[in-house]
C-alpha cells in the first residue's frame, strides 16, 4: 500500500530565505507525486506534480520540487520565501494503477517578516 | 466557471441526526471524491467515484453513504451523526481515471456534531 510521510509538523523561515518542506513516500512501482497548498478556511490548491521525466518539477507561485528515487523523497522548495507563502502544505502520492491519492498529514509553513 | 461547489458551508447537528452534504462540479470531470480533514490527521478519503454510476470506499467509509447523482453531483450522507464525525469535509474532482490529473477542491463544509 502506498504511504507518504511529512516529518515536520511546522517549518519556520525568515522572509527572503530559501524554504524546504520535506516529503518521503512508499509505493510499489513508479510513483505519481503531488504538492498541494491550503490557505486558512480554504480548500486545497494544486501546486505541482511529478509523473515522469525531469526530476526537478516547477510549479505555481515559484515553487519547485525535486524527485529523488534513491531516497524516495519529493521535497518542496522555494529560493526566496514570502510572508504570503505561510500556509499548510500537503504532499500526496499514488501508484501507477488507478488507486486513489494518499495525502500526508501536512506541514505548516510560517514565513516571518 | 465555479469549479467545485459545496453546500452547506457550516452545519451543527445533534448526535443521531442525519444530513446530506452536497457537491457539484462544472468541469466535466469523471472522478469525484469526499475527504475529511482533522487536525494532525491530514486528509483522509471517505468515498470516491471514478465515473458516473460507480462508487468505492476509501480509508474511512464507516458511518457514511454516497450517491453519484449524475456526472456533476456527488453527495455524502450521514445517516446517524456521531461526535466523531465532527470535521471539515472536502469534495474534490479530477479528470481521472487514466492520466494522474490534479484534483480540484471545493471550499469545504465545517460540521460539528454535539
Amino acid at each position: 500500500a502506498q504511504s507518504v510521510a511529512q516529518p515536520e509538523d511546522q517549518v519556520n523561515v525568515a522572509e527572503g530565505n530559501p524554504l524546504t518542506v520535506k516529503c518521503t513516500y512508499s509505493v510499489s512501482g513508479n510513483p505519481y507525486l503531488f504538492w498541494y497548498v491550503q490557505y486558512p478556511n480554504r480548500g486545497l490548491q494544486f501546486l505541482l506534480k511529478y509523473i515522469t521525466g525531469d526530476n526537478l518539477v516547477k510549479g505555481s507561485y515559484g515553487f519547485e520540487a525535486e524527485f529523488n528515487k534513491s531516497q524516495t523523497s519529493f521535497h518542496l522548495k522555494k529560493p526566496s520565501a514570502l510572508v504570503s507563502d505561510s500556509a499548510l502544505y500537503f504532499c500526496a502520492v499514488r501508484d501507477p494503477g488507478n488507486t486513489p491519492l494518499v495525502f500526508g498529514k501536512g506541514t505548516r509553513l510560517s514565513v516571518i517578516a | 466557471n465555479a469549479g467545485v461547489t459545496q453546500t452547506p458551508k457550516f452545519q451543527v447537528l445533534k448526535t443521531g441526526q442525519s444530513m446530506t452534504l452536497q457537491c457539484a462540479q462544472d468541469m466535466n470531470h469523471n472522478s469525484m471524491y469526499w475527504y475529511r480533514q482533522d487536525p494532525g490527521m491530514g486528509l483522509r478519503l471517505i468515498y470516491y467515484s471514478a465515473s458516473e454510476g460507480t462508487t468505492d470506499k476509501g480509508e474511512v467509509p464507516n458511518g457514511y453513504n454516497v450517491s453519484r447523482l449524475n456526472k456533476r453531483e456527488f453527495s455524502l450522507r450521514l445517516e446517524s451523526a456521531a461526535p466523531s464525525q465532527t470535521s471539515v469535509y472536502f469534495c474534490a474532482s479530477s479528470d481521472e481515471p487514466g492520466l494522474p490529473w490534479e484534483q480540484y477542491f471545493g471550499p469545504g463544509t465545517r460540521l460539528t456534531v454535539t
